[in-house]
């Protein structure tokens, strides 16, 4: 498997445009989790679904952002209207059951996101 | 809720030193706890876990024990190299099955 696909890799936008980040977990995962990474605040999970479905996303900061995960192969993080500080590198990663155990997050490269 | 605590850094060190980063964590239930290292421009990667208490995890010379009665997940290595250097984070993940990290560490180690 390639792991956990995150598109695009960078992303420099204008104040207010609308951003939308993609993410593929790995295959056969039921757990997809969308966090934000900055110097200030750290590790942060924004929201997590299980089977496709939202279970938690106490941690989307504001109704600018949105998340979907129409099928288990594919989820997108949209930002709309975009702000500077929303600059931040956005991971995306999945986990799944092994030995009656959940593994690991499994986590991709990142999407480093510029707002200007 | 569920948290973890970590050593606030960065913690430097020269090359073959002892490394110590302290984890602390508050937990219902059983927790698995876990150490991942990001190195720069890229994600975390899994370092080594531990599912049970008194289960060591170890990969790469690292090493941290799961002790319950101490609520902690130190992770050790004996001598430490350049490549080393990374930001380290301590995490678990509970019956809800989100993970929860903590804060992260940033080693720098100096040849």
């Amino acid at each position: 498997d390639a792991g956990v696909i995150q598109s695009p890799r960078h992303e420099v936008t204008e104040m207010g445009q609308e951003v939308t980040l993609r993410c593929k977990p790995i295959s056969g995962h039921d757990y997809l989790f969308w966090y934000r990474q900055t110097m200030m605040r750290g590790l942060e999970l924004l929201i997590y679904f299980n089977n496709n479905v939202p279970i938690d996303d106490s941690g989307m900061p504001e109704d600018r952002f949105s998340a979907k995960m129409p099928n288990a192969s594919f989820s997108t993080l949209k930002i709309q209207p975009s702000e500077p500080r929303d600059s931040a590198v956005y991971f995306c990663a999945s986990s799944s059951w092994r030995q009656g155990a959940r593994t690991e997050a499994f986590f991709g490269q990142g999407t480093r996101l510029t707002v200007v | 809720g569920n948290s973890v605590t970590q050593m606030e850094g960065p913690v430097t060190l020269s090359e073959e030193a002892f490394l110590t980063i302290n984890c602390t964590y508050t937990a219902t239930g059983y927790p698995s706890l876990f150490w991942y290292v990001q190195y720069p421009g890229e994600g975390l990667q899994l370092l080594l876990k531990a599912t049970k208490a008194d289960d060591k995890g170890s990969n790469k010379g690292f090493e941290a024990t799961y002790r319950k009665e101490t609520t902690s997940f130190h992770l050790e290595k004996g001598s430490v190299q350049v490549s080393d250097s990374a930001v380290y984070f301590c995490a678990l993940v509970t019956g809800g099955f989100k993970t929860i990290f903590g804060a992260g560490t940033r080693l720098f180690v100096k040849a």
